[in-house]
């Protein structure tokens, strides 16, 4: 098993562009997220999705879009990049077991946005 | 609000000495807590959860309501314990204690000198 891929590992953008993050997992997890990971800040919260075509927001969502058509893909579009969106991105997968879960994350990808 | 508080961004200690990293949360709830590892060049992984009440790698933790806290412990540290470490709380989902958000501490370094 891969478990969690995404693609790319490093981006570089210039501000105005888009792009999408690409999240896979062969895992048939239900649940996925996205973290950005900023120096000193930890892991924060994008978005999540808890099933195919259900989404949610998380702490912070603005600037970014997310939808999830199928259960193995969990694509994280940025439409008009800016600076402040430079930083580390990490997806996630997880399975609905209850108290016995844990987050599958993936090796991240580093978006630099000049 | 939902927080996790690490205190400690850098912890060095010496081979076979007590680690201790700390963790506090703030929420109103029955927390749901978790310490993920990340070592050098490896992904973001789970390290233990607090409904586990197991010991990985010689690590343990427990969750003290009282003091909202849930501290990492190791007695002898070992040179491979090196990593960065984030505590991790649950918020409410799908299902209780479930993986899809989770809100990180900032994160600890670990550095273990021989």
């Amino acid at each position: 098993n891969a478990g969690v891929t995404q693609t790319p590992k490093f981006q570089v953008l210039k501000t105005g562009q888009s792009m999408t993050l690409q999240c896979a997992q062969d895992m048939n997890h239900e649940y996925m997220s996205w973290y950005r990971q900023d120096p000193g800040m930890g892991l924060r919260l994008i978005h999540y999705s808890v099933g195919a075509g259900i989404t949610d927001q998380g702490e912070v969502p603005n600037g970014y879009n997310v939808s999830r058509s199928t259960t193995e893909d969990f694509p994280l579009r940025l439409l008009s990049a800016a600076p402040s969106q430079t930083s580390v991105y990490f997806c996630a997968s997880s399975y609905s077991g209850g108290l016995d879960t844990e987050a599958f994350f993936g090796q991240g990808t580093r978006l630099t946005v000049v | 609000a939902q927080r996790v508080t690490q205190p400690e961004k850098l912890l060095s200690v010496f081979k076979g000495a007590p680690v201790e990293l700390k963790c506090n949360y703030s929420y109103s709830g029955s927390p749901e807590l978790f310490w993920y590892v990340q070592y050098s060049r490896q992904r973001l992984q789970l390290l233990l959860r607090h409904i586990s009440r197991e010991s990985i790698k010689g690590f343990t933790a427990d969750l003290n309501k009282g003091e909202t806290s849930f501290h990492l412990k190791k007695p002898f540290a070992q040179e491979e314990d090196s990593a960065m470490y984030y505590c991790a709380l649950s918020l409410p989902g799908i299902t209780q204690g479930g993986s899809e958000k989770l809100v990180f501490g900032k994160g600890t370094k670990l550095t273990v000198n021989p």
